[in-house]
């Protein structure tokens, strides 16, 4: 049973360039999240796909986009890239909450962005 | 909104017991999380607290009072890779976005 998985794990851009980050789930798993963490903080929750939607957002700016295959599939991509941009990104795949399941998220190993 | 606080770092002997402490303020409450993330790695789950009192999970529990709005992670046993960050958070909204602490950074010393 394959776990979340996440491409590419390491990417240098430079400022004012676009990314790409992508991320299968968990089998089984209907819904995506994305989160942005930097070094030595928690991870911060950037937004939600369930069914193919953009379910609840964080507070990040539109230069953050994402979208949701009918195979449950996410892409992240970054727009006009910022240092501040530098962070790991992590892909969290879950079941929605209710009906015995906790919600409990599986995260992917990261893609690790480098912005100089 | 959600508003998580857990202290930055501790340090811990092996073979101790050490207590994590998270206090969170919420809108509507749909339970806790703690995960535990090793350095370069992804957080992987630990416990899930929904209902006031101690869930024990072998060296860990996790134990949660609603009314205080206060949770904490309880590690005996320290062995040296317990040495991780240990995230509090808390799902919200009908989708249950997750919101994470800024975590513990815990320091298991010989």
């Amino acid at each position: 049973d394959a776990g979340v998985t996440q491409s590419p794990t390491h990417l240098i851009k430079t400022r004012g360039q676009q990314v790409t980050l992508r991320c299968s789930p968990k089998s089984g798993h209907d819904t995506v999240s994305w989160y942005q963490q930097a070094l030595g903080q928690g991870p911060q929750f950037i937004f939600q796909y369930y069914e193919e939607e953009e379910r609840q957002r964080g507070n990040f700016p539109d230069r953050f986009s994402g979208h949701q295959f009918p195979n449950y599939s996410s892409e992240l991509n970054v727009n006009a890239l910022l240092l501040g941009d530098s962070a790991l990104y992590l892909c969290a795949s879950s079941l929605v909450q209710g009906l015995g399941n906790t919600g409990e998220l599986f995260f992917g190993e990261g893609s690790r962005l480098t912005v100089l | 909104g959600q508003n998580i606080d857990q202290p930055t770092e501790m340090t811990a002997t092996e073979g101790a017991i050490v207590q994590i402490n998270c206090t969170y303020q919420t809108s509507g409450f749909n339970g806790l999380f703690w995960y535990q993330q090793h350095a370069g790695e992804a957080p992987t789950f630990l416990s899930y607290n929904v209902l006031d009192g101690l869930e024990e999970k072998g060296r860990f529990s996790s134990f949660l009072s609603r009314s205080k709005g206060y949770s904490y992670l309880l590690l005996k046993e320290l062995q040296m890779k317990d040495s991780a960050s240990y995230l509090c958070a808390v799902p919200s909204g009908g989708y249950q976005k997750v919101t994470f602490g800024t975590g513990t950074k815990l320091q298991v010393i010989p």
